[in-house]
């Protein structure tokens, strides 16, 4: 079974609004990861946040963990349409680390 | 730098045809190599995973089968394909331990 689940579904945004989508998981993991998919292509790496760490930034992407309720949340700041694509996040577990698990992704549209 | 290779894009096979995928990664040795399959806006299943030549885990027991003949080398097969087969296969690789995954381009896999 798919271990994170991202909500929302779909985010439908304005050029240069912030966009936020938040993953939940179950189960004790040493590092969650952020990824983006454009239709059609493979997936990108974006972000990858310790289970110590609270907090990450990298560019307009800023993500926070709190492993105490077992959630993140991605901000995108400032969007442009180019942001237009899915993002998923994915889980390494703590008990396996040869296992990644990805959620079923926000669809994230950004209107020029 | 390391790269990872897929093919083919694109497949329409029909139902009860045997089914091969390939994936190759260059610039790097003893990765962990996955298959993931993605149904039509929907997230990532993890089907297989290997973490050396010979050594396969499977998640989803069903027609699908994976083999790793070589460190760098990753084949996704099936004997007889069903229509529920129809999908976007995903190779990726990662490196030894708690990191992030790098992917292929996919393969549209269409069974009719």
């Amino acid at each position: 079974s798919q271990q994170g689940e991202e909500d929302p579904q779909a985010l439908s945004i304005q050029e240069g609004e912030n966009a936020t989508m938040n993953c939940s998981y179950k189960t004790s993991i040493n590092n969650l990861q952020w990824y983006r998919q454009n239709s059609g292509r493979g997936l990108v790496h974006l972000i990858l946040i310790r289970s110590n760490e609270r907090e990450k930034h990298s560019g307009r992407l800023r993500v926070t963990l709190d492993t105490s309720k077992k959630s993140s949340s991605l901000l995108i700041t400032a969007s442009r349409a180019a942001d237009t694509a899915s993002y998923f996040c994915a889980t390494r577990w703590l008990a396996n680390n040869n296992d990644m698990r990805f959620g079923a992704g926000t669809r994230l549209t950004v209107k020029p | 730098s390391q790269t990872i290779h897929q093919w083919p894009a694109t497949l329409v096979q029909p139902v009860g045809s045997p089914l091969s995928l390939e994936c190759t990664v260059e610039g790097t040795s003893n990765p962990n190599l996955y298959w993931y399959r993605q149904a039509a806006g929907r997230g990532l299943q993890l089907l297989f995973y290997s973490v050396g030549i010979g050594q396969i885990s499977s998640e989803v027991p069903q027609n699908l089968s994976a083999s790793r003949p070589q460190d760098r080398q990753f084949i996704l097969s099936s004997k007889k394909l069903l229509l529920s087969d129809s999908g976007f296969y995903l190779c990726a690789w990662s490196g030894e331990g708690y990191t992030e995954a790098f992917f292929g381009q996919g393969t549209r896999l269409t069974v009719v």
